[in-house]
């Protein structure tokens, strides 16, 4: 059953923790994504990924780091940097060449919350 | 970079009735818009997609317009049904600064169908 997976899907961190968000894909994309999403607002764009081991920055990268070892693999780490970390974080792949036309498919996201 | 704005942000419509979004758009490069929709907890999905050599599309009760002179694209649900209540999101795909292309989201639109 091929798809993306996110978990946890609900997480818990305290202030002035790092958090580490997993995001798997067995779609065999090259391409990978994380948007956050906000009440009332549409997603925007923190990182992404077109091939193993390289990534760029999205719109809201600050407070905010990726990994891409592995081409099924991008975890998010939030960082005690984020100032307002708390949100609804999407996972998304596409296949390469990233162009228009080329599906984005989401996960279905955790919802991170500081306490 | 791409601006996309979306209308209305909510839209109730009895049931059977058709409901319509709008969406504009700012950069003229942008050439791909597709229309996504989200339930409650779940990453979005793809429903329908455009193209900016097309100016209309159709899928079954789900259909797209696209105005590239006047930057503005539509989505229209005919017969609506209680399981279409959701929140939706149009996009626009145009190239960026790192040579690849991403998608920017409008803010969404929360249909809600009355029985």
């Amino acid at each position: 059953d091929g798809g993306i997976t996110q978990s946890p899907k609900y997480l818990f961190r305290k202030e002035g923790q790092n958090v580490t968000l997993s995001c798997e894909q067995n779609l065999n994309h090259d391409a990978m994504y994380w948007y956050r999403q906000d009440p009332g607002q549409g997603l925007r764009l923190i990182y992404y990924s077109q091939i193993v081991n390289d990534f760029q920055k999205g719109d809201i990268a600050e407070g905010y780091s990726v990994s891409r070892e592995k081409k099924e693999s991008f975890p998010l780490t939030v960082t005690s940097a984020q100032k307002n970390p708390t949100a609804f974080y999407l996972c998304a792949s596409s296949m390469l060449p990233v162009r228009p036309g080329d599906e984005q498919f989401f996960g279905p996201g955790t919802r991170l919350t500081v306490l | 970079g791409e601006n996309v704005e979306q209308h209305p942000s909510t839209l109730s419509v009895q049931e059977g009735d058709s409901a319509v979004i709008k969406c504009t758009y700012s950069d003229s490069a942008s050439n791909y818009f597709p229309w996504y929709k989200q339930e409650l907890g779940k990453g979005p999905q793809l429903i329908i997609d455009i193209r900016s050599n097309v100016g209309e599309k159709k899928d079954q009760r789900i259909a797209v317009t696209l105005n590239k002179t006047a930057k503005h694209f539509s989505l229209h649900i005919t017969e609506t049904q209680p399981e279409d209540s959701a929140v939706y999101f149009c996009a626009a795909s145009g190239p960026s600064g790192a040579g690849s292309y991403q998608l920017t989201f409008g803010k969404g639109t929360k249909l809600s169908v009355i029985p």
